[in-house]
This record gives C-alpha cells, sequence and structure tokens, in this order.
C-alpha cells in the first residue's frame, strides 16, 4: 500500500516569511496529492490539491508542487500570516482510502 | 448546506462502557471513512465503508466495531475491549475511493472521546 512521509514535523516562521512542507510518496501509481489544514479542535479542511498531469497548482497565497519522477511534492504558503498557523496533513491515495502524512505543526510568529 | 455532522463534539466513557459515535453525511457521497487522531500524530483508519451494507477493517480495528444500514449514516462504537480509546475521532467521506481518482474527500469537525 501507499506510504506518506512527511517533512518537518514542526516549522516555525516570522510573519511575512514563505513556509515549506514536504512529503514523499510510494506508489509510482498514485496521481491525486491534497493538503488539509486542520485547526486546533476541527477537522481536516481541504486548502488544495494536484493531480499528477500537473506540476504545480497555484491558489493565492499558496501552491502545491509535484515531482513525480523522485515521487514527491511541496506546500508552499507565501506571506504568511498568523491565521495560517495550524496542523497541516499531506495525502496519497491507497487502495481503498487516504494515507496521510503525520502532519506539520505551522506556527508564525507575528 | 452539504457535509458532514459528527456527534456528540465530546464524549466521556466510564471504564468498561460502549459508546457510539455519530456520523451522518448529505454529500450523497458513497465511501465514508473513521480515523483515530492521537495528540501530535497522524491519522490512523479504524473502518472505512465503501457502500451500504458492506464495511472494512483498516489498520487499527481492533476494539471497534461499525455499521452502514443507510448511505448517510456510518456510526462508530468503541467497545470496552478497545483499552486505550482516549483520542480524537474523525469521520470522512469521499465521492470515489479508486486509486486513481479518490475524490471529495471530505471530513467533519471530530469527536473528542475521553475515558473516565
Amino acid at each position: 500500500g501507499e506510504n506518506v512521509e512527511q517533512h518537518p514535523s514542526t516549522l516555525s516562521v516570522q510573519e511575512g516569511d514563505s513556509a515549506v512542507i514536504k512529503c514523499t510518496y510510494s506508489d509510482s501509481a498514485s496521481n491525486y496529492f491534497p493538503w488539509y489544514k486542520q485547526e486546533l479542535g476541527k477537522g481536516p479542511q481541504l486548502i488544495i490539491d494536484i493531480r499528477s498531469n500537473v506540476g504545480e497548482k497555484k491558489d493565492q497565497r499558496i501552491a502545491v508542487t509535484l515531482n513525480k519522477t523522485a515521487k514527491h511534492f511541496s506546500l508552499h504558503i507565501t506571506e504568511t500570516q498568523p491565521e495560517d498557523s495550524a496542523v497541516y496533513f499531506c495525502a496519497a491515495p491507497n487502495n481503498n482510502d487516504m494515507r496521510f502524512g503525520a502532519g506539520t505543526r505551522l506556527t508564525v510568529k507575528p | 448546506d452539504g457535509g458532514i455532522t459528527q456527534s456528540p463534539k465530546y464524549l466521556f466513557r466510564k471504564e468498561g462502557q460502549n459508546v457510539t459515535l455519530s456520523c451522518e453525511q448529505n454529500l450523497n457521497h458513497d465511501a465514508m471513512y473513521w480515523y483515530r487522531q492521537d495528540p501530535g500524530q497522524g491519522l490512523r483508519l479504524i473502518y472505512y465503508s465503501q457502500i451500504v451494507n458492506d464495511f472494512q477493517k483498516g489498520d487499527i480495528a481492533e476494539g471497534y466495531s461499525v455499521s452502514r444500514e443507510k448511505k448517510e449514516s456510518f456510526p462508530l462504537t468503541v467497545t470496552s475491549a478497545q483499552k486505550n480509546p482516549t483520542a480524537f475521532y474523525l469521520c470522512a467521506s469521499s465521492i470515489k475511493i479508486m486509486r486513481q481518482g479518490v475524490m471529495g474527500y471530505t471530513f467533519g469537525s471530530g469527536t473528542r472521546l475521553t475515558v473516565v
């Protein structure tokens, strides 16, 4: 089955700086890669996703890049704001479900 | 608004009791899932269901049970056999769960279960 690894586990940045979170996956057949944001005490919310037919996707201050050859994808957040502070999860499809990375706790310091 | 509703938000269980967590969706999704989240950890799959009256064990099914009598509902029972049930439980649903086309993977707001 699919195995997803995520780094770093914690990330602290100054407001206005960029943040990058990286994930690797094991199954070369996987072709859909979502990112979720989880705020304290809430369920994860989808923030952006990418399919394998594109290498990059942007939505305002967030972007995701995909390198299928290396089997890794990354989340990029530019001009970070305090409200970006949360736990972020990457994921990839397994046989009958999604497999999630262990999460990255992002702290944006004002 | 379409979405997934989990209830209750907080649940307390005494030793030796079974408790049931509710999950209801009105997204017309075929597949539903239960995950367990421990502090500082990722999401571990407990059970999933691809269709009504069918469900499969995930990675950590021991001590849990589910049913899928209706498309909209996928309740999770935490039994007394689950020795360490204190955790945050998340329900999710999706349109499709094929390897090449998982779509609409949506989470509920979670239930925090505490053993007292």
